[in-house]
C-alpha cells in the first residue's frame, strides 16, 4: 500500500499570505489529523477530519483551518500567515483512532 | 489533559552499547502510549504501542519500551544500537477514545557514536 503522501513537500510564503497544503491519506483511511512541528514548541496538534467532518481540534487560531473530501483526502489553510507559522506541518491517517500513520510533511517558511 | 515529559533532548551513545530514553506522562485518565521515530528530513514512524495487556512491548527492529503505571513511566530500550538508529525519537500519549489527537513530548535525539 502507498503511504501518506504530502503536497508540496516544501514551501516558501510571505507574511500576511495564505497557503494550502494537501494530504492523502492510505487507501482505506478515514480519518486524518494534522500536526504543526516547530522547534520551540515541539509536536502539537491542529485537528482531526473523519469522514467529511472535524472531530477534534486543537488549540490553535482561527486562521488554521482544513477540510476533508469524499475520498479522503484532506486540505489545511492558513491565513494571513505570520512568520511563527513557519513549521514542518505532518499530515497522518489512521483506521483506528490509536495508530497514526504519518506522511513526510510540508516545510512551510514564512518570510 | 495530558502531558509527556522526556527527560533527556540528547543522549549520545557508542554503538553497540545498551540504550534507554526515559518518558514520563500526567494525565486523570488511563491512556495509549506510543513510541515515535523520525529520520533526518522525514516524517513520524510508529515503533512500538501499549494498548492494554502486556506491559512490555516490543517493536521488529530490537527496541522494546515497558509500561510502568505507578511510575507513570514508559522508556524505550534497546541492548545493542547501531548507527542506523541515530534519529529523534518521540513518546507520545492519547486518551482510549483518541480525542485530542496525541500529545507529544519534546523528543530525544539519539546519537550513536562510532
Amino acid at each position: 500500500k502507498a503511504g501518506v503522501t504530502q503536497t508540496p513537500r516544501y514551501l516558501i510564503k510571505t507574511r500576511g499570505q495564505q497557503v494550502t497544503l494537501s494530504c492523502s491519506p492510505i487507501s482505506g483511511h478515514r480519518s486524518v489529523s494534522w500536526y504543526q512541528q516547530t522547534p520551540g514548541q515541539g509536536l502539537q496538534f491542529l485537528f482531526e477530519y473523519f469522514s467529511e467532518t472535524q472531530r477534534n481540534k486543537g488549540n490553535f487560531p482561527g486562521r488554521f483551518s482544513g477540510r476533508q473530501f469524499s475520498n479522503s483526502r484532506s486540505e489545511m489553510n492558513v491565513s494571513t500567515l505570520e512568520l511563527g507559522d513557519s513549521a514542518l506541518y505532518l499530515c497522518a491517517s489512521s483506521l483506528t483512532r490509536y495508530e497514526q500513520y504519518f506522511g513526510p510533511g510540508t516545510r512551510l517558511t514564512v518570510t | 489533559a495530558q502531558s509527556v515529559t522526556q527527560l533527556d533532548s540528547q543522549v549520545p551513545v557508542f554503538e553497540e552499547a545498551p540504550v534507554e530514553l526515559r518518558c514520563n506522562y500526567s494525565s486523570s485518565v488511563s491512556v495509549y502510549l506510543f513510541w515515535y521515530v523520525q529520520y533526518p528530513n522525514q516524517g513520524l514512524q510508529l515503533l512500538l504501542k501499549y494498548l492494554s495487556g502486556s506491559t512490555l512491548v516490543e517493536s521488529i527492529n530490537g527496541f522494546e519500551a515497558e509500561f510502568n503505571k505507578s511510575q507513570t513511566s514508559f522508556h524505550l530500550r534497546k541492548p545493542s544500537v547501531h548507527i542506523s538508529d541515530t534519529a529523534e525519537y518521540f513518546c507520545a500519549v492519547s486518551p482510549p477514545g483518541g480525542a485530542d489527537g496525541l500529545t507529544f513530548g519534546k523528543g530525544t535525539h539519539l546519537i550513536i557514536q562510532p
